[in-house]
């Protein structure tokens, strides 16, 4: 099994539209929880951390289910700067150590 | 904030040739340096952990003769891509921390071996 796991995608929205995604990790001793964010051909980019009682900056809400082992951003009126990847990513085990990387799910916005 | 460069960010080499790839921490003391590669249409992939002054940890499947790192300072991580073949193409990335920061990336380095 993949340490962290994502639906690939394409989700392609209008724009305003709201949209989900969803990630899974394998290893229960993660701590740390991240949402990247990465252009094509660009470095990955902290879009935001994500913590247990979850949180939410702007137009982004990432939630955290520890018992699940779940993670989850939404974003609402999308905008077409918002067409990237999103990555899910979980640090190896105790904070401070290797971030684990998701596959990446793609997001398209159109007008 | 705290900032990380890469260099080179682009290189074309023959099959054949070793490649080093700088990471340099610019404003922060980074005892702790990640390598990580990402194919196309792949996520970034670990592939070692490197703390200052010590040999790196290597992530399984990863050749650590292959890709020598270097981290003799708190400031710069080197990997060498030891004869470079084609199938070594792709995008090379390191992040950087130090006490209490988060990682930092660099740039990238996109890698083509002919």
């Amino acid at each position: 099994r993949k340490e962290v796991e994502q639906d690939p995608g394409p989700f392609n929205v209008p724009e305003g539209a709201t949209v989900a995604f969803n990630c899974t990790y394998s290893n229960s001793a993660s701590q740390s929880f991240f949402w990247y964010r990465q252009d094509c051909r660009k470095e990955p980019k902290l879009l935001m951390s994500v913590y247990s009682s979850g949180n939410e900056d702007g137009r982004f809400t990432a939630q955290l289910n520890r018992a699940s082992q779940y993670i989850s951003l939404l974003i609402r009126d999308s905008k077409l700067s918002d067409s990237a990847t999103y990555l899910c990513v979980v640090n190896r085990n105790q904070a401070g150590t290797a971030l684990i990387f998701g596959k990446g799910t793609t997001l398209s916005v159109s007008s | 904030g705290a900032v990380v460069s890469q260099h080179p960010s682009w290189v074309i080499c023959k099959s054949g040739t070793s490649v080093k790839i700088e990471c340099r921490s610019l404003d922060f003391q980074a005892t702790t340096m990640f390598w990580y590669r990402q194919f196309p249409k792949q996520s970034l992939m670990l592939m070692a952990t490197s703390n200052e002054g010590s040999k790196a940890t290597y992530e399984q499947g990863v050749e650590k003769d292959k890709f020598l790192i270097n981290h003799a300072s708190l400031t710069l991580s080197t990997l060498t891509v030891t004869s470079a073949h084609p199938e070594d193409s792709s995008f090379y990335i390191c992040s950087a921390r130090g006490g209490h920061q988060p990682q930092h990336f660099g740039d990238g380095t996109r890698l083509s071996i002919l």
